[in-house]
């Protein structure tokens, strides 16, 4: 079955450049649509963005200036990068895939948690 | 895009049914049938519980169903057992071709 394995920095300080990669194990990677999901400690799900095989992207207005969502097919690999972080990006980090029913997430990563402190 | 807005909390008693909203706008909820329903227990990551505003996934319980009116979506949780007791996010397609989640809800079994 479908697995995806994230990994990355998880301390950074503000104003760095946040970098995580996800890779789909397992299971076909194009035809879907993928994105990364954050989830501040104790907080609800904010949606980051999305990208497809083909590269083609969907950023949350409130990020848009900030994130970029890249794909390397040939790794089955997705990546997420987040610039001049704050405390305010602390959160744990997801990447899942879109099942195609209208950005419904059906497999998730692991989770990975980001600290941003000085 | 702001939020969707859902109940901070719900409770019920094992047996019992129990239903979430969630509101949003004609711009997302309602204009479109692509609402999600997750499930997230503590320290998990979400599941897919409902998608296309009332699809199952394949080995999610028929004790979950869920329903939409207007701007509003509804996840109605019939037979409440003790594993059910999680955090409940629903989800929407925007206009923006983006995409939003609710403020989530904590479902308590009594």
């Amino acid at each position: 079955q479908v697995q995806l394995q994230q990994w990355g920095a998880g301390l950074l300080k503000p104003s760095e450049t946040l970098s995580l990669t996800c890779g789909v194990y397992g299971g076909s990677f194009s035809g879907y649509y993928w994105s990364w999901i954050r989830q501040p400690p104790g907080e609800g799900l904010e949606w980051i963005g999305e990208i497809s095989h083909t590269g083609s992207t969907n950023y949350n207005p409130s990020l848009k200036s900030r994130v970029t969502i890249s794909v390397d097919t040939s790794k089955n690999q997705l990546s997420l990068k987040l610039n001049s972080v704050t405390a305010a990006d602390t959160a744990v980090y997801y990447c899942a895939r879109d099942n195609g029913g209208g950005s419904a997430f059906d497999i998730w990563g692991q989770g990975t948690m980001v600290t941003v402190s000085s | 895009q702001s939020a969707l807005t859902q109940p901070a909390s719900v409770s019920g008693s094992p047996g019992q049914s129990i239903t979430i909203s969630c509101t949003g706008t004609s711009s997302d909820v309602g204009g479109y049938n692509y609402v999600s329903w997750y499930q997230q227990h503590p320290g998990k990551a979400p599941k897919l519980m409902i998608y296309e505003v009332s699809t199952r996934p394949s080995g999610v319980s028929n004790r979950f169903s869920g329903s939409k009116s207007g701007n509003t979506a509804s996840l109605t949780i019939s037979g409440l057992q003790a594993e059910d007791e999680a955090d409940y996010y629903c989800s929407s397609y925007t206009s923006s071709s983006t995409l939003v989640f609710g403020t989530g809800t904590k479902v308590t079994v009594l």
